[in-house]
């Protein structure tokens, strides 16, 4: 079952606006973790915000967490065409002998 | 230092037949997962082996065994290939468990 599920499932933006990615989650965590996927390849850490933060930053990324509302959202500032891929966050749930439980991802297209 | 690699890229098997993915980190990494994914969803885990010499069961292991080699290698056996087992399969290794988590570049794999 997926503990976190990402919306928009698909978004289209024009080079140079920002991206947010949501991604909601259904029990207590740790912490929760985004990486990208480009087309045919493996996926690729991004960023790690633990239970205990609230923001996060990273380059042109922002990571936001609200344990409250079991949500999180990546920012993606100044968008380019090679930030086009997949995006999934991961969560590690407690109890779950800590294994990442991976959403089914948004799908970033950034037009030129 | 090449991360993780996996072995082989591509494979077409038949229904009934079996076969190993291989699976080698040189990050001196504890912990290695093996994932599938399927379209359109995010990655789901089948085995990890937390550390060297122990190997648990993830969230859909049932049609495959692995065998953590040494604390380089974790590779992945299907006995009797069944259609349902055409994926991509992601091995991905970290330092500790439930850290960020470091992906090889897949096996295509479909089963006829």
């Amino acid at each position: 079952s997926q503990q976190g599920e990402e919306d928009p499932q698909a978004l289209s933006i024009q080079e140079g606006e920002n991206a947010t990615m949501n991604c909601s989650y259904k029990t207590s965590i740790n912490n929760l973790q985004w990486y990208r996927q480009n087309s045919g390849r493996g996926l690729v850490h991004l960023i790690l915000i633990r239970s205990n933060e609230r923001e996060k930053h990273s380059g042109r990324l922002r990571v936001t967490l609200d344990t409250s509302k079991k949500s999180s959202s990546l920012l993606i500032t100044a968008s380019r065409a090679a930030d086009t891929a997949s995006y999934f966050c991961a969560t590690d749930k407690i109890g779950s002998a800590r294994q990442l439980t991976f959403g089914s991802g948004t799908q970033l297209t950034v037009l030129p | 230092n090449a991360g993780v690699t996996q072995t082989p890229k591509f494979q077409v098997l038949k229904t009934g037949q079996s076969m190993t993915l291989q699976c080698a980190q040189d990050m001196n990494h504890n912990s290695m997962y093996w994932y599938r994914q399927d379209p359109g969803m995010g990655l789901r885990l089948i085995y990890y082996s937390a550390s060297e010499g122990t190997t648990d069961k993830g969230e859909v292991p049932n049609g495959y065994n692995v065998s953590r080699l040494n604390k380089r290698e974790f590779s992945l056996r299907l006995e009797s290939a069944a259609p349902s087992q055409t994926s991509v399969y992601f091995c991905a290794s970290s330092l500790g468990q439930v850290e960020t988590q470091y992906f090889g570049p897949g096996t295509r794999l479909l089963v006829l």
